[in-house]
């Protein structure tokens, strides 16, 4: 069974540049998460999914990040513009209804120059 | 508001000596646990978690980890590490046992001599 699927691995933007990573969770999974990871930190909770629905999306700076998951599968994260301080790796990961295990995506790994 | 501390940012041990990553947790109701590994250029894997019950809660690869209440701890323990152990390891700490909405400590790298 395929694990949680994120693309680009690697991203090198310059400042003020859009950005955008795509998420397909594990099939199955009605929840997904986007974590953000900074250069030595645990993992912080962007956005949480249910569905289609972002149920939690507290701890996503809404002026330049957003969030999408039209049909309850894939997911895409952007930023416009990126700032030097996105530069970070960028984690989904998604988890079934029974159990609630987190399944993590390798991440994508952004640079802002 | 929850917070997880790691006390050791970077731990060193030889090869076939025991381990023990340290986990402190500030939450004011029933905690729900986990540590996570986390290999280079990888994604998070989950080792084992705590919800209630035995105290003493085993994983995968050999580690285990016991939650102690009264001193607000969830230690990560194995007894012979191997070098394929080297990694970074996060301690978690989540309000409820399904909804992903984990805080992390900010990780212990392990590192394994020869």
């Amino acid at each position: 069974e395929a694990g949680v699927v994120q693309s680009p691995r690697y991203k090198i933007i310059e400042k003020k540049q859009p950005v955008a990573f795509w998420c397909n969770p594990i099939s199955g999974h009605n929840t997904l998460y986007w974590y953000l990871q900074n250069l030595g930190q645990g993992p912080e909770l962007l956005i949480r999914y249910e569905n289609e629905e972002a149920v939690d999306d507290s701890q996503l700076p809404k002026d330049r990040f957003s969030a999408e998951r039209l049909k309850g599968v894939d997911s895409t994260l952007k930023i416009q513009p990126a700032e030097l301080g996105d530069s970070a790796v960028y984690l989904c990961a998604s988890s079934d209804q029974i159990t609630g295990e987190l399944f993590f995506g390798e991440g994508s790994r952004l640079t802002v120059l | 508001a929850q917070s997880v501390t790691q006390p050791d940012i970077h731990i060193t041990v030889s090869e076939g000596a025991s381990l023990e990553l340290r986990c402190n947790y500030s939450y004011g109701a029933t905690p729900y646990l986990f540590w996570y590994v986390q290999s280079p250029g990888q994604g998070l894997q989950l080792l084992l978690k705590y919800f209630s019950g035995d105290t003493l809660v085993q994983g995968i690869k050999g580690f285990e980890a016991e939650f102690k209440r009264s001193q607000s701890s969830f230690n990560l323990r194995k007894p012979s590490v191997h070098w394929s152990d080297a990694a970074e390891y996060f301690c978690a700490v989540g309000i409820s046992s399904n909804t992903g909405k984990l805080i992390f400590g900010q990780g212990t790298t392990l590192q394994v001599k020869p």
